[in-house]
């Protein structure tokens, strides 16, 4: 049972343009909903999180939208450069985070030159 | 660098030998979690700890798979009698007791069982 669904799988998005990830979660109880950034043999960097009180968070070139109705929310990366090539991984976690947070299967994302 | 540090990085062993990892959360974080990630997934929880009480380990893998926080500082993890199904990497991550859950990883540990 995944409870929160990312898509797309990959992405290829050329220079200058703008990325979009979309993820989808099921339980309702989730409050926390962070980003993470992973390059090969790294671990997940933390990027930009939001919680259900704001409809929209930007840091930098990256903004989290978040749709509470529909369960729904997005990372915008804009001016995309060639070093953000990464994968991309949304998830969710419920108040006080004692059982974890629950990634989406991520985002492998090419930022052509 | 005072972030989260795993060791060994990388670890190869046989089927059927035990392994340990250790995790040093940055210092001021009274949480810390075990995740493991396989290829093409995104890490998936196992385990969480309050300072030294393990308050939650039902996601552990198997009886196989246990962890410790004896001080509340480090963490090890270690599985018992590997499988090649354990091939994964094992992340760490900490966080603050207050606020939220904004969680810091560090670089893993690379496990191959042949």
């Amino acid at each position: 049972q995944q409870q929160v669904k990312q898509s797309p799988q990959s992405l290829i998005v050329q220079k200058g343009g703008i990325s979009i990830i979309n993820c989808a979660y099921e339980n309702t109880a989730f409050d926390y909903f962070p980003w993470y950034q992973q390059f090969p043999g790294k671990g997940p960097a933390l990027l930009i999180a939001i919680r259900p009180d704001v409809s929209e968070k930007k840091e930098g070139r990256f903004t989290i939208s978040f749709n509470k109705s529909a369960k729904q929310f997005s990372l915008h990366i804009m001016d995309s450069q060639p070093g953000d090539s990464a994968t991309y991984f949304c998830a969710a976690s419920r108040r006080g985070g004692a059982d974890g947070l629950t990634f989406g299967k991520g985002t492998h994302l090419i930022i052509q030159p | 660098d005072t972030g989260v540090s795993q060791d060994p990085r990388h670890k190869i062993t046989k089927r059927g030998q035990n392994v340990t990892f250790r995790c040093d959360p940055i210092s001021e974080h009274n949480r810390l979690y075990w995740y493991r990630q396989t290829l093409g997934q995104g890490p998936e929880f196992l385990t969480y700890f309050q300072n030294e009480a393990q308050l939650e380990k039902s996601r552990l893998l198997s009886d196989r798979f246990s962890a410790e926080r004896p001080k509340g500082s480090f963490s090890t993890l270690e599985i018992q009698r590997t499988e090649q199904g354990d091939s994964a990497m094992y992340l760490c991550a900490s966080s603050p007791i207050q606020g939220n859950t904004e969680a810091f990883f560090g670089q893993g540990t690379r496990l191959t069982v042949v």
